[in-house]
């Protein structure tokens, strides 16, 4: 059985930073490409950034490219977002999903909140 | 960027209703369009990718179609289940959402 289990969201002060973590198993992780998806609360999906199954490949939505940095860790099973510079407007639950040209995001975390708030 | 606009933004309907919901982008993305349900408090489940393929398990039910610009999106027997949100979403260009349409008891 396919799971993402997010972790690492929290409370946090504006300017502050955040590493969310996504944590796999039951396929080949190494092999599927990875996205981060935010939605802000009683809002809509938002797409926040992608990375290739081998890392090289790297997008992000305008609205948090230069303050955010995804990678990941195929020996780990491990996707992550490091967060830095928050606003008020980053806050959201962050889900991690899996991608494939195919069958667009299949698997879906159940995210993690992320408030910024003083 | 690749704007979709969904319509409408909210839709009441009642069990065993035929529903329609609309998406349409701003320029062609041939057919790379999906369609997700999603619950209060719970991740988003895809429906349909590539347009019109059925994801495993989703019930019959639902069908899509379009291509292009326009994409529809039909539960042809509105169930107790079915009332969420959905979204479409292009990855033609990157990945875009539609802002969603929630289908809402009568």
């Amino acid at each position: 059985e396919v799971q993402l289990v997010e972790s690492g969201g929290g409370l946090i002060q504006p300017g502050g930073s955040l590493r969310l973590s996504c944590a796999a198993s039951g396929f080949t992780f190494s092999t599927y490409s990875m996205n981060w998806v935010r939605q802000a609360p009683g809002k809509g999906l938002e797409w926040v950034s992608y990375i290739s199954s081998s890392g090289t490949t790297i997008y992000y939505a305008e609205s948090v490219k230069g303050r955010f940095t995804i990678s990941r860790d195929n020996a780990k099973n491990s996707l992550y977002l490091q967060m830095n510079s928050l606003r008020a407007e980053d806050t959201a639950v962050y889900y991690c999903a899996e991608y494939n040209t195919s069958s667009a995001f299949r698997y879906w975390g159940r995210g993690t909140l992320v408030t910024v708030s003083s | 960027d690749i704007q979709m606009t969904q319509s409408p933004s909210t839709l009441s309907a009642s069990v065993g209703d035929r529903v329609t919901i609309t998406c349409r982008a701003s320029q062609s993305i041939s057919s790379w369009l999906a369609w997700y349900q999603q619950k209060p408090g719970r991740a988003p489940q895809l429906l349909i990718y590539k347009a019109s393929s059925l994801e495993s398990g989703v019930p019959s039910r639902f069908s899509a179609s379009g291509s292009g610009t326009e994409f529809t999106l039909t539960i042809s027997s509105l169930q107790p289940d079915d009332f969420a949100t959905y979204y479409c979403q292009q990855y033609s260009s990157y990945w875009t959402f539609g802002q969603g349409t929630k289908v809402e008891i009568k």
